[in-house]
């Protein structure tokens, strides 16, 4: 199985900084790689997929990149509704994983 | 409009059986994977498996293989999630997942809608 790594696993940041997060897969998934956002007792929402493909409707101040077994989500500026907890998944094959995800905090 | 409507949340004894559902509309449901993430109370998302609706193919993950039943009923555009005997440990909020493939539809590529999740609480 691929096994997929975040870091960090924590964050803390200002409205206004720019965000790097990372996502590491135990093997080469080539570009099935897709970035969700959850906040608190609500469902995740996609905002990339295909590693670097922002999904309709979402902020251009997201963007992603990568191939094979890294790969980075960038929010070019923080907002507000910004601060949640940011999921990878690989989709090149079964089983489906999730990272364990990243948490964006208030500083 | 493209919805995914899970059922109710659930409070059981361990040992009892359950069934939970997730209506979609607004699509073709046999058209797309369907199936199911489980979140443990403070904790990560975890794939469970799903189903192809038109064939009913099913996949599952190896951790939860066994432990859980996937089905989908394609006349009332329902799927499905079943325990037959529930432990403490299956208290989690689950998530039903339509998977969606990319522009050339031969490779899944994300989840794109989420139902609004399901608390099943399993306690003594």
């Amino acid at each position: 199985d691929i096994q997929l790594t975040q870091s960090p696993s924590f964050l803390s940041a200002s409205v206004g900084d720019r965000v790097t997060f990372t996502c590491r897969a135990s093997q080469g998934i080539s570009s099935y790689l897709a970035w969700y956002q959850q906040k608190p007792g609500k469902a995740p929402k996609l905002l990339i997929y295909a590693a670097s493909t922002l999904q309709s409707g979402v902020p251009s101040r997201f963007s992603g990149s990568g191939s094979g077994t890294e790969f980075t989500l960038t929010i070019s500026s923080l907002q507000p509704e910004d601060f949640a907890t940011y999921y990878c998944q690989q989709l090149n094959s079964y089983p489906l994983a999730f990272g364990p995800g990243t948490k964006v905090d208030i500083k | 409009e493209v919805q995914l409507v899970q059922s109710g949340a659930e409070v059981k004894k361990p040992g009892e059986s359950l069934k939970i559902s997730c209506k979609g509309s607004g699509y073709s449901f046999t058209s797309f994977w369907i199936g199911w993430v489980r979140q443990m109370p403070g904790k990560g998302l975890e794939w469970m498996g799903f189903i192809y609706p038109g064939d009913s193919d099913t996949r599952y993950s190896p951790s939860f293989q066994g432990q859980v039943t996937i089905s989908a009923d394609k006349s009332i555009t329902t799927a499905y999630l079943q325990w037959s005997s529930l432990k403490a440990s299956d208290t989690a909020v689950y998530y039903c997942a339509r998977h969606t493939t990319g522009p050339l539809a031969d490779r899944l590529v994300a989840v794109d809608y989420w139902g609004q999740g399901t608390l099943v609480t399993v306690s003594s």
